[in-house]
């Protein structure tokens, strides 16, 4: 299996707080994809990074690439109740088991 | 704009059983996916279609079958359905894709939830 590996599996943190996940990947990539998925619904795409790039920001979205590494993060910062989801990386199709994030007033 | 519509929602049905679950997207994608996701073990490929008059496997094809209709229509059939194959389906588009090494943003229906007695 190509599927990256996110970390943590699970996180939980307060609104405000900054939360960062990590995803590690075994194959050499053309871009590394982000998704979130809200309980009982799919999959919303979040951001983009090319292999090429090494950091892009979306709103309080920041994803970070390190290609020598295999490795990615998502940072999401001033994290807000509405932030409570899980979160996946995605490479070529193949997505990791993803950490589910509890943002707790 | 609907986006990506699965049909039906939930469903029940016996071992041995068949059935078909439809997606639809009408964002004028040119490549479809579907996946199964089960608890802890993320999202895996089933079949794609990079484009219309084409179909693929992925990493979990044994016991469905695929059909692209048309390019807004991808459907998955289960032609003897197996408890194995209780999961929550979902389908995806994408607008410009050369299937597993697409370089475009997916879009997701809000997934069928199957279960097999």
């Amino acid at each position: 299996s190509q599927q990256g590996e996110e970390d943590p599996q699970a996180l939980s943190i307060q609104e405000g707080e900054n939360a960062t996940m990590n995803c590690s990947y075994k194959t050499s990539i053309n871009n590394l994809q982000w998704y979130r998925q809200n309980s009982g619904r799919g999959l919303v795409h979040l951001i983009l990074i090319r292999s090429n790039e090494r950091e892009k920001h979306s709103g309080r979205l920041r994803v970070t690439l390190d290609t020598s590494k295999k490795s990615s993060s998502l940072l999401i910062t001033a994290s807000r109740a509405a932030d409570t989801a899980s979160y996946f990386c995605v490479n070529a199709l193949n997505f990791g088991k993803g950490t589910s994030l509890l943002v707790t007033p | 704009n609907a986006g990506v519509t699965q049909t039906p929602k939930f469903q029940v049905l016996k071992t041995g059983q068949s059935m078909t679950l439809q997606c639809a997207q009408d964002m004028n994608h040119n490549s479809m996916y579907w996946y199964r996701q089960d608890p802890g073990m993320g999202l895996r490929l089933i079949y794609y279609s990079a484009s219309e008059g084409t179909t693929d496997k992925g990493e979990v094809p044994n016991g469905y079958n695929v059909s692209r209709l048309n390019k807004r229509e991808f459907s998955l059939r289960l032609e003897s359905a197996a408890p194995s194959q209780t999961s929550v389906y979902f389908c995806a588009s994408s607008e410009l894709g050369t299937g597993a090494h697409s370089n475009q943003p997916q879009h997701f229906g809000d997934g069928t939830r199957l279960s097999i007695l």
